[in-house]
């Protein structure tokens, strides 16, 4: 298995740019979420998943979409990327009452 | 306004001593805690859990405390060794599917 990956590892973009960060596992496991890491901030919860078609807001969801088309992959889209968002973005997939995996994660920077 | 408060940045302990963590809490309904251990450039990975029903884990050198009555979490690690030196995560959840609220980290440094 090859648990939870991330694509790409680094990305740079300017202000207003949109990308799509990449997570898939191959768990098979329901619940998904994004993640975003700021020096002394922790791990803040952006959007998560229970399920195929299903999503939710975290704590911090302004600025990024999120669907769940398959179990597989729940990509999280930038739609026009601010300096605020520059962090490490983390993905994490678990099985309801399971341990959390996380991906290794992708260092954005916005200019 | 933050619910998880690791108010140690950062801790260096000598190998073979007991390496002490502190997480604190504001909300009540917390009844699931973790700690996670994170290396540069990798995710986070699971370490040690409790739940609220317990004031105590352990696993291996690994031992978590609840303490319920004043909303406060540690992680012992006895002994320290070198390969420990990483920032430590507490995060905690008030619902079966896991949204968790992570502490803002304590970089942990082991020296020979």
């Amino acid at each position: 298995n090859a648990g939870v990956t991330q694509t790409p590892k680094f990305q740079v973009l300017k202000t207003g740019q949109s990308m799509t960060l990449q997570c898939a596992q191959d768990m098979n496991h329901e619940y998904m979420s994004w993640y975003r890491q700021d020096p002394g901030m922790g791990l803040r919860l952006i959007h998560y998943s229970v399920g195929a078609g299903i999503t939710d807001q975290g704590e911090v969801p302004n600025g990024y979409n999120v669907s769940r088309s398959t179990t597989e992959d729940f990509p999280l889209r930038l739609l026009s990327a601010a300096p605020s968002q520059t962090s490490v973005y983390f993905c994490a997939s678990r099985e309801v009452g399971g341990t959390q995996y996380f991906g290794p994660g992708t260092r954005l920077t916005v200019l | 306004d933050q619910q998880v408060k690791q108010n140690s940045p950062s801790l260096s302990v000598q190998e073979g001593r007991i390496s002490i963590l502190n997480c604190d809490y504001t909300n009540s309904m917390f009844d699931y805690f973790l700690w996670y251990k994170k290396y540069p450039a990798e995710g986070p990975t699971f370490l040690i859990s409790i739940s609220s029903i317990k004031d105590k884990n352990e696993d291996g050198r690994f031992t978590v405390f609840l303490n319920k009555s004043a909303k406060h979490l540690s992680l012992h690690i006895v002994p320290s060794q070198p390969g420990d030196s990483a920032v430590y995560f507490c995060a905690m959840t008030t619902d079966s599917w896991g949204k968790f609220q992570f502490g803002a980290g304590t970089q942990v440094v082991v020296t020979p």
